[in-house]
């Protein structure tokens, strides 16, 4: 149990339809990871945020997907108007990061179980 | 970006047997590579990882190496046995970059 929870494990929706995934990291760290998995391939990364702002997102990230955390704490993934092309698992991760000076021994990225997403 | 390519795609190994799983990346300046085991319908669990100020880390039954010069890293798995079976992926970053790159994985099975 790495300590990453994530909410929910499955989730079957009608295309067109808006689903939000959470994610609660382990509770110390201040970096938060999403990445996207389909069968056969490592995770791609889509967004990771420091403490609650977002600094880097990837093209992967479409208008439709927007990531929230509010308050540095958890986050909520949100995609819009569901396509078939984005049933895949989507994976939050955590992890701390040292200041400057300090060995990044906080680049250890832990996983949570995962969020399923089938689009029919 | 970074590339990061991973072979073989699917290895099946009798029990007690090694395994061993080989990777290789773009960027030098990637300096941080991690090794998942992944389990049907589970997220992916680090089980090791190594820096690159050192060639070679071990864990019990469980070792990387790793060869900047050449831009390559393995994880090298002893006397496998049968919960050994998974997907591993490997992955490289850096300590500057914020982004982790992921291999396509190998499915291991390890036969009984």
């Amino acid at each position: 149990d790495t300590g990453v929870s994530q909410d929910p494990r499955h989730k079957i929706t009608k295309r067109g339809q808006n689903v939000t995934f959470r994610c609660d990291p382990i509770s110390e760290h201040n970096r938060l990871y999403w990445y996207r998995q389909t069968l056969g391939q490592g995770p791609e990364f889509l967004t990771y945020f420091q403490n609650e702002a977002q600094l880097e997102k990837s093209r992967l990230l479409s208008d439709r997907f927007s990531a929230e955390r509010p308050k540095g704490s958890f986050s909520t993934l949100e995609i819009q108007r569901t396509e078939q092309g984005d049933s895949a698992m989507y994976l939050c991760a955590s992890s701390t990061r040292g200041g400057r000076g300090r060995l990044s021994s906080g680049n250890t990225i832990y996983f949570g179980e995962g969020s399923w997403l089938t689009v029919v | 970006g970074e590339n990061v390519e991973q072979h073989p795609s699917t290895l099946s190994v009798q029990e007690g047997d090694s395994a061993v799983i080989k990777c290789t990346y773009s960027d030098s300046a990637s300096n941080y590579f991690p090794w998942y085991k992944q389990e049907l319908g589970k997220g992916p669990q680090l089980i090791i990882d190594i820096r690159s100020n050192v060639g070679e880390k071990k864990d019990q039954r469980i070792a990387v190496t790793l060869n900047k010069t050449a831009k390559h890293f393995s994880l090298h798995i002893t006397e496998t046995q049968p919960e050994d079976s998974a997907v591993y992926f490997c992955a490289a970053s850096s300590t500057t970059g914020n982004q982790f790159y992921f291999g396509t994985g190998t499915s291991l099975t390890v036969i009984p």
